[in-house]
Order: structure tokens, then sequence, then C-alpha cells
């Protein structure tokens, strides 16, 4: 089973900066098995990112994917108040089990 | 549009067994390649991928949960079925299911999820 791992833990940030989340995979993730949700508190995970870089739909231009392999990105280009929240990375092997990483709390500096 | 409910008990007692309903509509269980999954997230804590059901009746399961977890499907009802025995107070979660296509490798569309709270 694939374990991932997110980093940092809390991001403390303040609106207009950049944050760059973390998800390491402890074996090689396909491109198109990474997928990226933001939760807010007492909602659902909304998806943001899938196949490591591709935007969902509606989701701002500010959030963007990378990575391969074992290394996958999730930028915010310029944070809006409404982007703090906790970000999951999850991976969807050839079949399942699926993993989804501890999860990055980006919160207000 | 697309939208999944989840219903069940908010209060269950250590051993029982839990039964949860996933009602959707927007799309259909009988359409090639559709799937609902279970997900649960205990409180403060992240997101556990639990079982997944498939349009042609596959069935999936938590490798760590596999023996306590079960997963159905009505079609004509629209309902997705997950039951879990001996429950444990460590299974206090939050419960959701979500959509997925098996040639999209991701949940699109989540319930607002059902907040299990095991306790004597």
């Amino acid at each position: 089973e694939i374990v991932l791992t997110q980093s940092p833990a809390t991001l403390s940030l303040s609106p207009g900066e950049r944050a760059t989340l973390s998800c390491g995979a402890s074996q090689s993730v396909r491109s198109s098995h990474l997928a990226w949700y933001q939760q807010k508190p007492g909602l659902a995970p909304r998806l943001l990112i899938y196949d490591a870089s591709s935007r969902a739909a509606g989701i701002p231009n500010r959030f963007s994917g990378s990575g391969s392999g074992t290394d996958f990105t999730l930028t915010i280009s310029r944070l809006e108040p409404e982007d703090f929240a906790v970000y999951y990375c999850q991976q969807f092997g050839a079949s399942p089990p699926y993993t989804f990483g501890q999860g990055t709390r980006l919160e207000i500096k | 549009q697309v939208s999944l409910r989840e219903s069940g008990p908010a209060l269950v007692k250590p051993t029982q067994t839990l039964t949860l309903t996933c009602t959707f509509s927007g799309f259909s269980l009988s359409t090639s390649g559709m799937c609902v999954s279970w997900i649960r997230q205990p409180p403060g804590k992240a997101l556990e991928w639990l079982a997944r059901i498939d349009w042609d009746d596959d069935k999936y399961y938590s490798t760590s949960l596999r023996t306590r977890l079960a997963i159905s499907k009505d079609t004509s009802k629209n309902q997705v079925v997950l039951t879990v025995t001996n429950m444990d107070p460590v299974d206090t979660a939050t419960y959701f299911c979500a959509r997925m296509s098996a040639s999209r490798n991701y949940f699109d569309y989540w319930g607002q999820g059902t907040l299990v709270t095991v306790s004597s």
C-alpha cells in the first residue's frame, strides 16, 4: 500500500503570498493517479487538481499542481482569504486501496 | 445535477453493526464506469478510504478493515449501503460517500457526510 506524506503539517502565510505544499509517496505514483482536495471546517473535501496537474471545473487558476514519480506539489500563487483550509493529496493506484496524505493545514499568519 | 447524501444512525454502541446509506441522484450506478466509494474522517484527523463498488458490482475494500466492511448497491433506488461490523470508539468519524468514474482517478462529487459516534 502506497503511503503519502504531506509537508509541512502546518503552513502559516499571509494573503497575497505564495503557498507551496508537498506530497511525497512511498513508491512511484502514476501522474494520472494523483489528486488534491481542499477541505474547510464542517464541509466535505472539494476536488482541486486531478491527474497531478489538471484543475477541476471552477477552480481558479491560482491553483496549480505539478510533480511525478514520488514527489508532487500543490502551489497557490497568491493566497486569497478563502484559501485558508486543509489540503489533502490522494493517490489512485491501478486498483484500490486508495490512500490519502495526512493533510497540510494552511493558516493565516 | 449530481448529489449524494449519507444517512444512518448518529450513535451506535460498541460491538454493534453500523449500516449507512448513500442516496444519490444525477447519475446511475448502472452506467458503465460509474463507482461509489465510502471515506471516513475521525474528528480532527485525516481522510481514510474504506470501500468502493462499481457499476458491474465489483467491490474493493480497505486492507486494514476488509474483514469488517461490506458494500452493496440497489441500482433501482440509487443507493449504496455500507455496513461496518463490531464498531469500536475508534470508529467514531464522519462518513462520506463520493462518486468516481473508473476511468477518471478522482472523487468529483461528495456527500456532506454523517457523523457517527461510537459510545456506550
